[in-house]
């Protein structure tokens, strides 16, 4: 199993650009995840799902939407880039833990860097 | 409101030394706490929880509910310790982890 696997590893971007960051994941877990780490913050959650079609948000969503068509796959979309949207950027996943479902044991991604300009 | 605090941001001891990273929450139930580490160049991933009351690396955390703190510890730090660590806390109801800034642990030979 691959894991959480996330592309790309690194990106620059001008003001106004738009993305969007992959995140997939083998291990058949419902949730998933999306965090923004910064220098000293530590990690913030921006948005979350429990299954495919159902999204919601997390602590920092502004700038930021998603959506979870697949079970496998919860792309992350930056509409109107900002300098404030640079950062480390770590998709995650979890599931059943002790014969139910978790939000406990998370599973990172490697992050993607963003840098914009 | 959920919060986990480590007052640390940088903590650096001796190789052999003793070593306890600092984990305060403020959560009005029975939380479940949680150690993640995030090695240099490496993905963040899960050290230990409380409730399985195990000891990973050598490293151990009891949950204080009195005093609020999961506080991390190990006897006698190694060079491969260095790292940085979050701790995080999990609601009732499976709600989503909350994590602390983090502590950069640096491990002197």
């Amino acid at each position: 199993n691959a894991g959480v696997t996330q592309t790309p590893k690194f990106r620059i971007l001008k003001i106004g650009q738009s993305m969007t960051l992959q995140c997939t994941q083998d291990m058949n877990h419902n949730y998933m995840y999306w965090y923004r780490q910064d220098p000293g913050m530590g990690l913030k959650l921006i948005y979350y799902s429990v299954g495919a079609g159902i999204t919601d948000k997390g602590e920092v969503p502004n700038g930021y939407n998603v959506s979870r068509s697949t079970t496998e796959d919860f792309p992350l979309r930056l509409e109107l880039a900002a300098p404030s949207q640079t950062s480390v950027y770590f998709c995650a996943s979890s599931g059943l833990a002790g014969g139910r479902s978790s939000y406990n044991e998370q599973f990172f991604g490697p992050g993607t860097r963003l840098t914009v300009l | 409101a959920q919060r986990v605090t480590q007052p640390e941001k940088l903590l650096s001891v001796f190789k052999g030394a003793p070593v306890e990273l600092k984990c305060n929450y403020s959560y009005s139930g029975s939380p479940e706490l949680f150690w993640y580490v995030q090695y240099s160049r490496q993905r963040l991933q899960l050290l230990l929880r409380h409730i399985s009351r195990e000891s990973i690396k050598g490293f151990t955390a009891d949950l204080n509910k009195g005093e609020t703190s999961f506080h991390l510890k190990k006897p006698f730090a190694q060079e491969e310790d260095s790292a940085m660590y979050y701790c995080a806390l999990s609601g009732i109801g499976n709600t989503p982890l909350v994590f602390g800034k983090g502590t950069r642990l640096s491990v002197i030979a």
